[in-house]
């Protein structure tokens, strides 16, 4: 079993609708979590990151995470067609500078 | 700043080949890491420097070697190039200042490398 679980898509949606990107992991010390978006023939780059347990909003994007499930969300409302990308969560335990990541998933937002 | 810079951006090699991917960045950052990237599979870490003359073994290390003897560049070796070894690299720095941001890890924009 991989430590960090993550659908690779293709996952398409239609421009407007509200995206729903999870993770799922094995390892109860990781607290820290994150997710990076990357662009096609790009390297990746922070979205958003969260500590331990709760949600976090940054405009369309909310980041949920429920440390009893082993469950993290990335949320997108309003979809947009330039939010196509592969989303990748990233996930380590305190002081410790390895990141753990899932396979990505790739979106499409059809316009 | 140019971030982390990589190059070449292509190459195509030859079984047996050898050559080294090249890597800097420009914001002071004492961590890099080294990672391949394969279809569907996510990122899988190659090695890593916590500073200048310090490396360690990541999740996937054989058949590549680094060194870092400035903060500033990280380069990899690869060494008898395989089929295997065709994948895209990324390189990557972070500052592990206080705070939860401080394992944010910035990316550089990749070599994608076929070995035939």
């Amino acid at each position: 079993q991989k430590e960090v679980e993550q659908d690779p898509g293709p996952l398409s949606v239609p421009e407007g609708a509200i995206v729903s990107l999870n993770c799922t992991y094995s390892n109860s010390a990781f607290q820290y979590f994150m997710w990076y978006r990357q662009y096609s023939r790009k390297g990746p780059e922070l979205l958003m990151y969260t500590y331990s347990s709760g949600n976090k909003e940054d405009g369309r994007f909310t980041a949920q995470v429920d440390k009893s499930s082993k469950y993290i969300s990335l949320f997108i409302r309003d979809s947009q067609p330039s939010d196509s990308a592969t989303y990748l969560c990233a996930m380590t335990e305190d002081s410790n500078y390895q990141l753990i990541w899932g396979a990505g998933t790739k979106l499409i937002i059809k316009p | 700043n140019a971030g982390v810079t990589q190059t070449p951006k292509f190459r195509i090699l030859k079984i047996g080949q050898s050559m080294t991917l090249q890597c800097t960045q420009d914001m002071n950052h004492n961590y890099m890491y080294w990672y391949r990237q394969d279809p569907g599979m996510g990122l899988k870490l190659i090695y890593y420097s916590v500073g200048a003359g310090i490396t360690d073994k990541g999740e996937v290390p054989n058949g590549y070697n680094v060194s870092r003897s400035t903060t500033e560049d990280f380069p990899l070796r690869l060494e008898l190039a395989a089929p295997s070894q065709t994948s895209v690299y990324f390189c990557a720095s972070s500052y592990p200042a206080h705070g939860p941001g401080r394992y944010e890890q910035y990316f550089g924009p990749g070599t994608r490398l076929t070995v035939t």
